[in-house]
């Protein structure tokens, strides 16, 4: 079985500028969640999509957002990028319930200049 | 919301020595206690996990420990070997979202 995928690996981008990043979930899973990734505050929570619904968020400005397909594919998307905003980004997917195991794609780093 | 712990940051061990890594909760709805290894350039993987019905789960060379009462879980790595060498994340499930801990970089001397 393909595991989770994003797109792309790498990207460069201004201040001020958006940014759209891209996740394929394990086939079957229905459960897509975001993290953010820094050396100084680690691995942080975005949100969770669950069946085209965002069903839970972290503690992250409304300049980041995303949504989920009805094939489960998922986009996050983050406007006005700032210089902290430059991180690696990592979506996991799982079957559905949160006590369900969630598998990490590769993820996205994101560098804003 | 839910805070995990862990210690050490960083630990160094000799290949064939044993490994061993706590992390505190602190919420006690939490139920599942994910651990997961990350290697440089590449996303989390899910090596082992524990169930708040559960105290103890072994898998070949590593096992995972939970007290409830105390909130605290451990993972111990026996026989490391250089491939063990890696970043090392415990996480908490409470509140319907995964909570990490700090991270504890793992370096095995061959």
């Amino acid at each position: 079985k393909a595991g989770v995928t994003q797109t792309p690996r790498y990207l460069i981008k201004t201040r001020g500028q958006q940014v759209t990043l891209s996740c394929s979930p394990i086939s079957g899973h229905r459960s897509v969640s975001w993290y953010q990734q820094t050396p100084g505050q680690g691995l942080q929570f975005l949100f969770e999509y669950f069946s085209e619904t965002q069903r839970n968020k972290g503690n992250f400005p409304g300049r980041f957002s995303g949504r989920q397909f009805s094939n489960s594919r998922s986009e996050m998307n983050v406007s006005t990028l700032e210089l902290g905003d430059s991180a690696l980004y990592l979506c996991a997917s799982s079957l559905g319930d949160w006590t369900y195991e969630q598998y990490f794609g590769p993820g996205t780093r994101l560098t804003v200049t | 919301g839910e805070n995990v712990e862990q210690h050490p940051s960083t630990l160094s061990v000799q290949e064939g020595d044993s490994a061993v890594i706590k992390c505190t909760y602190s919420d006690s709805a939490s139920n599942y206690f994910p651990w997961y290894k990350q290697e440089l350039g590449k996303g989390p993987q899910l090596i082992i996990d524990i169930r708040s019905n559960v105290g103890e789960k072994k898998d070949q060379r590593i096992a995972v420990t939970l007290n409830k009462t105390a909130k605290h879980f451990s993972l111990h790595i026996t026989e490391t070997q250089p491939e063990d060498s890696a970043v090392y994340f415990c996480a908490a499930v409470g509140g319907n979202k995964l909570t990490f801990g700090g991270g504890t970089r793992v370096l095995v001397k061959p």
